[in-house]
């Protein structure tokens, strides 16, 4: 079976600088990879995903994230924080017709 | 991707009662999907609801507690029935566009907060 592996479930950051939330995946086959964002009160926005056609994927708000096959890890990047990043993220990976989720990690972002 | 509305947005009840909650697309879909949100916690998937056919349950979760209807292509509701204080949690829907897109992608709604007294 499928499953993702979201190390620190809090990270803290200051204004500017690098984002780095981690994901690691448990797959038997080719996998589907998706970053999720989560801001209070709200539900869950689409970040970027991975289908397999670029192992460096963009996603929006000048997210982004690499796949690593030989790491087995998909983790998100970005380059300078935003005190407006400061949500919940959550690593997904795609088991048939289902999506299988990591525990999420809460981002901070101090000024 | 597809705008999905929940309804309500929240609500407080007391145990022992029934919560109806609704999903409603913007444009029509196959698959639809339950999930439950516990405080702090990562999403835990309820059911797939697909139009014309049963809802299917994951291991844990039981059409009495939780029935799900699917009438047509852009609607569904979730009861949450016969509530205890550990049924308070955020229910979300999210559906996968009937144009597939490569790699299962699902879109969610705003969720529904819910606490049972």
């Amino acid at each position: 079976a499928q499953s993702v592996t979201q190390l620190g479930s809090h990270v803290s950051v200051s204004e500017g600088a690098l984002v780095l939330l981690r994901c690691n995946y448990s797959s038997s086959v080719p996998p589907y990879l998706f970053w999720y964002v989560q801001y209070p009160n709200q539900g869950l926005q689409l970040l970027l995903k991975y289908t397999s056609a670029a192992t460096l994927v963009k996603g929006i708000n000048g997210f982004e994230a690499e796949f690593k096959k030989s790491e087995t890890s998909f983790h998100l990047t970005k380059p300078s924080a935003h005190m407006s990043d400061a949500a919940e993220y959550f690593c997904a990976v795609s088991d048939t017709d289902k999506l299988i989720f990591g525990t999420g990690t809460r981002l901070q972002v101090f000024p | 991707s597809a705008v999905i509305s929940q309804k309500p947005s929240r609500d407080i009840c007391q145990r022992g009662t029934s919560l109806t909650i609704q999903c409603q697309v913007d444009s029509q879909v196959t698959m639809m999907f339950w999930y439950r949100q516990q405080p702090g916690q990562s999403l835990t998937l309820i059911a797939t609801a697909n139009q014309g056919s049963e809802a299917t349950y994951e291991s844990g979760f039981v059409i009495d507690k939780f029935p799900i209807s699917r009438p047509n292509l852009t609607f569904s509701t979730l009861t949450v029935s016969n509530m205890s204080p550990e049924d308070s949690s955020i229910y979300l829907c999210s559906v996968e566009p009937t144009i597939r897109e490569q790699g299962l992608t699902q879109y969610f709604g705003p969720g529904t907060r819910l606490l049972v007294l």
